[in-house]
């Protein structure tokens, strides 16, 4: 069984460049979240994916986009880089958007804004 | 308002000590779901347990434990004779069974294990 995986591992992009993060879920599962961490803090959900929908969606702004494919893939966009932006991204995957559903994570795509 | 309180930032032991993680949480819902993750410095967020609203039962894992108490809304968890492996941010999160499968985390408490 195949678990999360995310890449790049690394990027380093400049204020108000564009990036796209991606996310490939755990085998069976079709839902995917989407998390910000910054520097010694707790993740921060963004959004979450389900059958190529958006459902739900935490306090971000509208910069901050994303897709899921059949496959259930994900990607996530930020346009319009800001310094605040340099996080760990974690994408996480689950059986489905019940609370009780455990969420698995990958290892993180560090995103730094110069 | 939900809200996940760790307010150990860090804590630092000696090999084989015992180290209790505390977690304090805040819902309005009655069914909630509470999580335990381990980071280690990879950054990978790796599932330890999770415990249901309705289920107050303390669990043990080899040499993990938790304990649940709703009368004070804890959910904190104890490493007996811990390792140096066991290094690592361990964080708390809650999930509201009307948020679907948004997660709350705490700030997470980081531990060091020294030999």
């Amino acid at each position: 069984e195949t678990g999360v995986t995310q890449s790049p591992t690394h990027l380093i992009k400049t204020r108000g460049q564009q990036v796209t993060l991606r996310c490939s879920s755990q085998s069976g599962h079709n839902t995917v979240s989407w998390y910000q961490q910054a520097l010694g803090q707790g993740p921060q959900f963004i959004f979450q994916y389900y059958r190529e929908e958006e459902n739900g969606r935490g306090n971000f702004p509208p910069r901050f986009s994303g897709l899921q494919f059949p496959n259930y893939s994900s990607e996530l966009n930020v346009n319009a880089l800001e310094l605040d932006d340099s996080a760990l991204y974690l994408c996480a995957s689950s059986l489905g958007t019940v609370s009780h559903d455990t969420q698995y994570f990958g290892p993180g795509t560090r995103l730094t804004v110069l | 308002a939900q809200k996940v309180t760790q307010a150990q930032t860090e804590i630092s032991v000696v090999e084989k000590e015992d180290v209790t993680l505390d977690c304090v949480y805040e819902t309005r819902d009655t069914t909630y779901y509470l999580f335990w993750y381990k980071q280690p410095p990879s950054g990978e967020l790796v599932f330890l347990i999770r415990r249901n609203s309705f289920d107050e039962q303390n669990e043990i894992s080899g040499r993990y434990s938790w304990n649940f108490q709703k009368s004070t809304s804890s959910f904190n968890f104890t490493i007996t004779a811990s390792q140096v492996v066991d290094s690592a941010v361990y964080f708390c999160a809650l999930s509201e069974a009307d948020q679907g499968g948004k997660l709350i985390f705490g700030q997470g408490t980081e531990l060091s294990v020294k030999p």
